[in-house]
């Protein structure tokens, strides 16, 4: 059974940093992409980022500005997002997410159960 | 960006109805679109992908049809589960963008 599993919810400090991760099991994890979505409280879905363990592809959405690091740890099975200095504008819901098709970048099928970030002084 | 404008935004229907919810994108996706059904606490379900090819699993009552950049995704014979909010996405060109959600509630 594919299942993709996030880490638990946190609460943290603006200037914090911070790293929540998304362990895939139950198929390949070096041959799907993961993507990164970002849900603000009573909003709609934003796509963040996509990252290819096969090939280590990485490709960002601009509106993040540099502010977030999207990676894959192939030897574990995991796949991460990083804040350095979080703002109370970073507060949401974060989920990660399966491509469809194996070794492409296309649209998921599988997701996380979300981890929920909250960031307040 | 490629912005997906979906309508409406907010769709009154009762259990047995038949709906349909519109995306258009602003620019050519080639097809490279997804429909995602979500529910309060839930993360995203994937329902359509390719415009119109159904995710295994998912019933037969969901089609999705496409006509150039204006896309529609129909639920025929509404159910009690499918009360939720749906979401169009693109992901033939980055940044993948999705529409800003159409939420099908109980008339």
């Amino acid at each position: 059974e594919v299942q993709l599993v996030q880490s638990g919810a946190e609460v943290k400090k603006p200037g914090e940093s911070l790293k929540i991760s998304c362990k895939g099991s139950g198929y390949s994890f070096v041959s799907y992409c993961i993507g990164w979505v970002r849900q603000m409280p009573g909003k709609g879905l934003e796509w963040m980022g996509i990252v290819c363990p096969i090939d280590s592809f990485i490709q960002y959405n601009p509106s993040l500005q540099g502010r977030v690091t999207i990676s894959a740890e192939r030897s574990v099975g995991s796949a991460s997002l990083q804040w350095s200095s979080l703002k109370a504008s970073d507060s949401a819901m974060y989920y990660c997410a399966r491509s469809l098709v194996r070794g492409s970048a296309t649209a998921f099928d599988f997701w996380g159960q979300g981890t929920l970030v909250t960031v307040s002084a | 960006d490629i912005q997906m404008t979906q309508s409406p935004s907010t769709l009154s229907a009762s259990v047995g109805d038949r709906v349909t919810i519109t995306c258009r994108a602003s620019q050519s996706v080639n097809n490279w679109l997804a429909w995602y059904q979500q529910t309060p606490g839930e993360a995203p379900k994937l329902l359509i992908y390719l415009a119109s090819r159904l995710e295994t699993g998912v019933p037969s009552r969901f089609s999705g049809s496409a006509s150039g950049t204006e896309f529609s995704l129909t639920i025929s014979g509404l159910q009690p589960d499918d009360f939720a909010t749906y979401y169009c996405q693109q992901y033939n060109t980055y940044p993948w963008t999705f529409g800003q959600g159409t939420k099908v509630e109980i008339k």
